[in-house]
């Protein structure tokens, strides 16, 4: 079946310094979403990728979509303490409603 | 206020006694699931329903049964709990977009259950 994994598993930045976390699918993907959930919370949505090479920003976050479709990237500017949080891509293939979530990159920002 | 509201939010229960967890949205979505999330494992999709009567396995389905009579209501039914169904259970809603696709999903609050 299709899996999703995210690199890193848990990544600890000192606030201020900048933070990246990589998605990658086993097959091809017909779009890629992407969650934050705070500690204790629920995830939330924030973003959905569609074309192949699309770049979206909101603020300081940028996301990307891969040429080839199969992987993601959400990278993030000078973090801040509100940026911690479990930041996971959720991938669907063409074709198909289910949607599978990556394993999840935990963030730490140290102040 | 548009929201998923998931019943209860803690649980412990013995093995084998049968519960149910509720799910209601109330943004007249067609989407709805159910995951459950462990420590490195992520959000795994239990079941999901496209729309009124219509169900379908995810990923890990086994032990487990849910229904869709309504179209706001979706619960998740473990006829006969056990230990390793342990975990945080979000239900998540969404609208459909083209090609019947879920669009972004609108979580739950979770509901934590621990099976002694």
């Amino acid at each position: 079946g299709q899996q999703v994994m995210q690199i890193p598993q848990y990544q600890h930045v000192q606030e201020g310094e900048d933070f990246t976390t990589y998605c990658n699918s086993s097959t091809t993907l017909s779009n890629i979403q992407w969650y934050k959930q705070r500690p204790g919370g629920h995830p939330v949505f924030l973003i959905q990728l569609v074309k192949s090479g699309e770049v979206k920003k909101q603020k300081r976050l940028t996301f990307q979509f891969g040429e080839a479709k199969k992987n993601s990237s959400l990278h993030i500017t000078a973090t801040q303490t509100t940026d911690v949080g479990t930041y996971f891509c959720a991938g669907r293939r063409g074709g198909y409603q289910k949607v599978t979530f990556g394993t999840g990159t935990k963030l730490q920002v140290i102040p | 206020e548009a929201q998923v509201t998931q019943n209860p939010r803690y649980l412990i229960t013995v093995t084998g006694k049968k519960l149910t967890v509720t799910c209601s949205q109330n943004m007249n979505h067609e989407y709805m699931s159910w995951y459950r999330q462990d420590p490195g494992l992520g959000l795994r999709q239990i079941y999901y329903s496209m729309n009124v009567e219509v169900t379908d396995k995810g990923d890990v389905p086994e032990g487990y049964k849910v229904s869709r009579k309504e179209k706001r209501n979706f619960p998740l039914i473990l006829e006969s709990p056990s230990p390793n169904q342990t975990s945080l259970y979000f239900c998540a809603s969404s609208s459909l977009q083209g090609a019947g696709a879920p669009y972004g999903y609108t979580f739950g609050s979770g509901t934590r259950l621990t099976v002694v």
